[in-house]
């Protein structure tokens, strides 16, 4: 357990209303990750911090943000939801000593 | 960009065979990861990589790091109905560096 908890974990909204998504976890690891997952895709990254205030995009950002205001919280942001961001985003943290990446549980998003 | 190609797609097994499953890609990785996941929760690691030639096994489960840096297999050995699941695999260039996943092997056992 790498203690990353996800909130919400389900979610439902409307196209075109703004959609925020917490991962927090609580033993100071340095990097965070934002995937979503889709079927036949696998997992792909939308955004990544290397540190408080420190983000990069990954390879699905158009249309999500982050933040990172301190080293336990990560937030993905959804400016404006559209039916095709509905996924299941998973957040990832890698461990400070190691360089394997150990994933949350989730948060199921419908965009209606 | 970076791609790993996984097969097979899925698999149906019967309870008690031995299952193999692989990653290529056309570039370098100098990590392999293995991860297992099961319906409604991330994916959790199952094998780690970190040197070309490397053969790594976790209980029934055993993984290798090809030589050439560019591919890597599982191999799950007598395979039992928790066995059933997501499997993928993902490559790492360097230290704190994103991840690049396949798409996934669904494996399901007859039991």
């Amino acid at each position: 357990d790498a203690g990353i908890t996800q909130s919400p974990r389900h979610k439902v909204t409307e196209t075109g209303t703004p959609v925020t998504l917490r991962c927090h976890q609580t033993e100071n690891h340095r990097y965070m990750y934002w995937y979503r997952q889709d079927p036949g895709h696998g997992l792909r990254l939308i955004h990544y911090s290397y540190g408080v205030k420190d983000t990069d995009k990954g390879e699905v950002s158009d249309g999500y943000s982050v933040s990172r205001s301190k080293t336990e919280d990560f937030l993905l942001t959804l400016e404006s939801a559209t039916s095709s961001q509905t996924s299941v985003y998973f957040c990832a943290i890698t461990q400070q000593r190691q360089e394997t990446q150990y994933f949350g549980p989730g948060t199921r998003l419908l965009v209606l | 960009g970076q791609q790993l190609n996984q097969s097979p797609q899925s698999m149906f097994i019967q309870e008690g065979e031995d299952v193999s499953m692989n990653c290529t890609s056309s570039s370098i990785f100098n990590t392999w990861l293995w991860y297992k996941q099961d319906p409604g929760e991330g994916p959790v690691l199952l094998i780690a990589l970190y040197k070309a030639g490397e053969l790594t096994s976790n209980g029934r489960l055993t993984a290798q790091f090809g030589i050439t840096r560019k591919d890597s297999f599982l191999n799950i050995s007598a395979s039992i109905p928790s066995d059933v699941g997501i499997y993928f695999c993902a490559g790492q260039v360097e230290y704190g560096n994103k991840l690049v996943f396949g798409a996934g092997t669904i494996l399901r056992v007859k039991s």
